[in-house]
């Protein structure tokens, strides 16, 4: 069964240290999201790919994080310099375009900021 | 704006009793609604999804949810609760088109033996 690849599974980083997740979605779909979700909390949309555009970024702290889907596939979410408080659970999803249709979650990249 | 709104953040039932978990959205449009599951130190999982068809949706594992558009609901419901239904459960609405998923806070199921 196709999924949503996500590594690091885990990533210990110092405050002011730079940090980058990668994201691989199943293949086909041309929408890529990064959602953040703070412990005991809901998911929360960084970032939505349609293709290799942003579609939307509006919640993206543009001053420290940074996303790019180069060629329509993967992905990469950066954030430099890391705070403590973006300690936090960072969720890729892909899926289909359209109203209807589920996105398909990967595994998550646990990040703590020390 | 759309938002969505789970209306118990913690709730407990004994194992084969029945559950209900809460969930009210807006929306401008008709919405497309979503109940997802996350297990501890598990990817979101999804449960079942509403998309203007039948108003009742069955999902995995013996759930259901109802939309109702007068009360702007989307309640999940299990007639009777296993010990493996233990986890998080999220209710996500999309207003339109290829707008992103918006999730509610969720709601911490424990079904006690």
């Amino acid at each position: 069964e196709a999924e949503v690849a996500q590594s690091p599974r885990y990533k210990i980083t110092e405050k002011s240290q730079a940090v980058a997740f990668w994201c691989d979605p199943i293949s086909g779909h041309a929408t890529l999201y990064w959602y953040r979700q703070i412990l005991g909390q809901g998911p929360e949309l960084l970032v939505q790919f349609q293709d290799e555009s942003v579609v939307d970024d509006s919640q993206l702290p543009k001053d420290r994080f940074s996303a790019e889907r180069l060629k329509g596939v993967d992905s990469t979410l950066k954030i430099q310099p890391a705070e403590l408080g973006d300690s936090a659970m960072y969720l890729c999803a892909s899926s289909f375009p359209g109203q209807g249709t589920e996105a398909f979650f990967g595994q998550g990249t646990r990040l703590t900021v020390v | 704006a759309q938002s969505v709104t789970q209306l118990d953040s913690h709730v407990s039932v004994s194992e084969g009793t029945p559950v209900l978990l809460r969930c009210n959205y807006s929306s401008s449009y008709s919405p497309s609604l979503f109940w997802y599951v996350q297990h501890p130190n598990k990817g979101l999982q999804l449960l079942l999804k509403y998309t203007s068809a039948a108003t009742l949706v069955k999902g995995i594992n013996g759930f259901e949810a109802e939309f109702k558009k007068s009360e702007t609901s989307f309640h999940l419901t299990k007639p009777s609760a296993h010990m493996s239904d233990a986890a998080e459960y999220f209710c996500v609405v999309r207003h339109s088109g290829n707008t992103p998923l918006v999730f509610g806070k969720g709601t911490r199921l424990s079904v006690i033996a």
